[in-house]
């Protein structure tokens, strides 16, 4: 397996700007996660699913940002209208549901977003 | 809530020496414990987790960290570090394992490595 994929590894936009960031977690995992990282507030978690529900959307900062997930292959976060205090690393992590020795996040290799 | 505390924001350690990284948890329950390390410009890689049994838990790239209920720690250690050591390096506490509902991670501990 390739790993969890995200695009674009790299984004820069303007203020106001809609952006949206995808991911593909690993082929099987039920989870997945949206974390952001800044050099301010470190990793935070966004949002997650499991089984493509959103079960906990509570890191989501704004109305600005939705995420969704129309499939067990793909999700997406969205940043609508974007601001320059939303320039962070965007990372995706995908994990099997469950308990036990095999449960652990994966990480993407994330999206470095930069509004100007 | 689970938290968890990095004390060290940076480490600088020289090449082939000893190295431990600090890393304090507050969680209710029986935590699972997890060490990431992230390289520059990519993401993260998981060293090593916790989640029963043996307190001492070996890793990769040689790693091992220590669970110590007592002291609510999980440092993570290495005997000789590499130049190739040098990352961020982050510790996090999840609920059932760290799948069903996400990590909280530390704030990262910088590690430089002195040749």
């Amino acid at each position: 397996d390739a790993g969890v994929i995200q695009s674009p590894r790299h984004e820069v936009t303007e203020m106001g700007q809609e952006v949206t960031l995808r991911c593909k977690p690993i082929s099987g995992h039920n989870s997945l996660f949206w974390y952001r990282q800044t050099m301010m507030r470190g990793l935070e978690l966004l949002i997650y699913f499991n089984n493509n529900v959103p079960i906990d959307d509570s890191g989501m900062p704004e109305d600005r940002f939705s995420a969704k997930m129309p499939n067990a292959s793909f999700s997406t976060l969205k940043i609508q209208p974007s601001e320059p205090r939303d320039s962070a690393v965007y990372f995706c992590a995908s994990s099997p549901i469950g308990g036990g020795w095999n449960t652990e996040a994966f990480f993407g290799q994330g999206t470095r977003l930069t509004v100007v | 809530a689970q938290s968890v505390t990095q004390p060290d924001i940076h480490i600088t350690v020289s090449e082939g020496a000893s190295l431990e990284l600090r890393c304090n948890y507050s969680y209710g329950a029986t935590p699972y414990l997890f060490w990431y390390v992230q390289s520059p410009g990519q993401g993260l890689q998981l060293l090593l987790k916790y989640f029963s049994g043996d307190t001492l838990v070996q890793g990769i790239k040689g790693f091992e960290a220590e669970f110590k209920r007592s002291q609510s720690s999980f440092n993570l250690r290495k005997p000789s570090v590499h130049w190739s050591d040098a990352a961020e390096y982050f510790c996090a506490v999840g609920s059932s394992g760290g799948g069903a509902d996400g990590l909280t991670f530390g704030k990262g501990t910088h590690l430089i490595i002195q040749p």
